[in-house]
């Protein structure tokens, strides 16, 4: 079936450094990507999110590129710091009968070293 | 501020009892979800509502019923509860085309 997964389980980076989360998704028909945090214990925090129609969306010390040739979405986090370690999650939203279903990828642990 | 709020953050129940599991988010959104979520596992789909009274199968229903009476309540209803069904338990809210939200989850432990 449809599905989204992410390339590396492991990322570790220095503080400061930039850092680069990779996803891949297979259905091309999604109209939504999401990418949460989760950190020990709670629930996926909202990060950011992209359409389909958008290459490239940009908050605060974050990045989210969407390239839909190749079915691939990274998130970028500047300067990374020590409260930027956790699991980091994609998801898409694609339409589901009346609604819209949810769909996430395994997860990718940043942990950041000092 | 977007909310999603679980009735419980943790639980402890015994084999066999009924459990409800409620969420309710403020956000007037039609969608809602209800994930579990375990060590190498990920986030699984129990079951999900498009519409009040309406529910479509996740990838793991076995176990579990849901109940939609309210669009701002999701319910999940552990029929007998077992020790396999302990887990995080997430519920998600989201409008069509629109990024889904997050509950503060609810620890379920089945003795």
């Amino acid at each position: 079936g449809e599905s989204v997964g992410l390339h590396l389980p492991t990322l570790s980076v220095q503080e400061g450094d930039n850092s680069i989360i990779n996803c891949a998704y297979s259905n091309s028909a999604s109209d939504y990507f999401i990418w949460y945090k989760q950190e020990s214990g709670k629930g996926p925090q909202f990060i950011i999110d992209i359409r389909s129609n958008m290459d490239k969306r940009q908050g605060q010390r974050v990045t989210v590129l969407l390239n839909k040739t190749v079915k691939h979405l990274s998130l970028q986090i500047a300067a990374t710091q020590p409260g930027d370690s956790a699991v980091y999650f994609c998801a898409e939203i694609g339409l589901y009968n009346a609604g819209n279903m949810l769909t996430f990828g395994g997860g990718t642990r940043l942990m950041v070293k000092p | 501020d977007v909310k999603v709020t679980q009735s419980s953050r943790y639980l402890v129940k015994r084999t066999g009892e009924k459990v409800f599991l409620e969420c309710v988010q403020d956000m007037d959104h039609e969608n809602m979800f209800w994930y579990r979520q375990d060590p190498g596992l990920g986030l699984r789909l129990i079951y999900f509502s498009y519409d009040v009274k309406m529910k479509e199968k996740g990838d793991i229903p076995e176990g579990y019923s849901v109940s939609r009476e309210k669009k701002e309540r999701f319910s999940l209803i552990l029929e007998s509860a077992s020790t396999n069904q302990t887990s995080m338990y997430l519920c998600a809210s989201s409008n069509r085309f629109s990024s889904a939200f997050f509950g503060q989850g609810t620890r379920l432990t089945v003795v």
